[in-house]
């Protein structure tokens, strides 16, 4: 079964910082893996998605890496902003698109 | 429409009453996915249809779930009975087709359901 772990849930950190969204999954045989962002009240919104045969995948100040073989994916967030904050969700796409828990990532002007 | 439209955005009910939940894809998505995100919690896989069929069910907590697709549109899932850990948000999304997994899937914004 596959299981996909976000650590830490919460970050918060004044703003410009470079930012280090970590995931890991438990099962190297998918598809794609994606990010998406949350904002209260909101649904999801498609950040970046990797196909299982490509490393990273890049949008504006956005930057994710996969490393199938090892579990893990990483989402950089350059010069971080206020309106940056928001809930960073992992999926990956097996059989069914399985989700992590969540960061909830909070940049302070 | 552009995007993914879900009603009602918020819902409030009593414990033991039924509730519906509407989903309304992007046109021309033959792909409906139906989540829950409790608080707290990741988001849960429900049920998927491809056109109006669900060839995937087994994510439904309960006999007390089910969900409907029409038309290869509209999808409404259906809470009988509503207990208290139904309280959730519910997300759908669509996306072109089950077949090409590599597709992104988009989400609606949710119904916020509360069993009081």
């Amino acid at each position: 079964k596959q299981e996909v772990t976000q650590i830490p849930a919460a970050l918060s950190v004044p703003e410009g910082e470079n930012l280090v969204l970590n995931c890991s999954f438990t099962d190297s045989a998918i598809y794609n893996l994606q990010w998406f962002r949350q904002d209260p009240g909101k649904g999801l919104t498609s950040l970046l998605l990797i196909q299982s045969s490509q490393r990273e995948q890049t949008s504006g100040r956005l930057n994710a890496s996969l490393d199938k073989s090892s579990g893990r994916s990483t989402l950089y967030i350059a010069a971080s902003q206020p309106g940056d904050s928001a809930t960073y969700l992992c999926a990956v796409r097996s059989e069914k698109l399985v989700f992590g828990k969540g960061m909830k990532l909070t940049v302070n002007p | 429409g552009a995007g993914v439209s879900q009603s009602p955005s918020n819902k409030v009910t009593e414990k033991g009453k039924d509730v519906e939940l509407r989903c309304d894809p992007i046109s021309g998505h033959t792909a409906l996915y139906w989540y829950r995100q409790r608080l707290g919690q990741g988001l849960e896989f429900l049920i998927y249809f491809q056109g109006n069929s669900a060839p995937d069910k087994s994510g439904l907590p309960s006999d007390r779930f089910s969900a409907e697709r029409t038309g290869e549109s509209v999808s409404t899932l259906t809470i009988q009975r509503t207990q208290q850990e139904d309280s959730a948000v519910y997300l759908c999304a669509s996306s072109l087709s089950t077949s090409a997994p590599q597709e992104t899937q988009y989400f609606g914004p949710g119904t916020r359901l509360l069993v009081l």
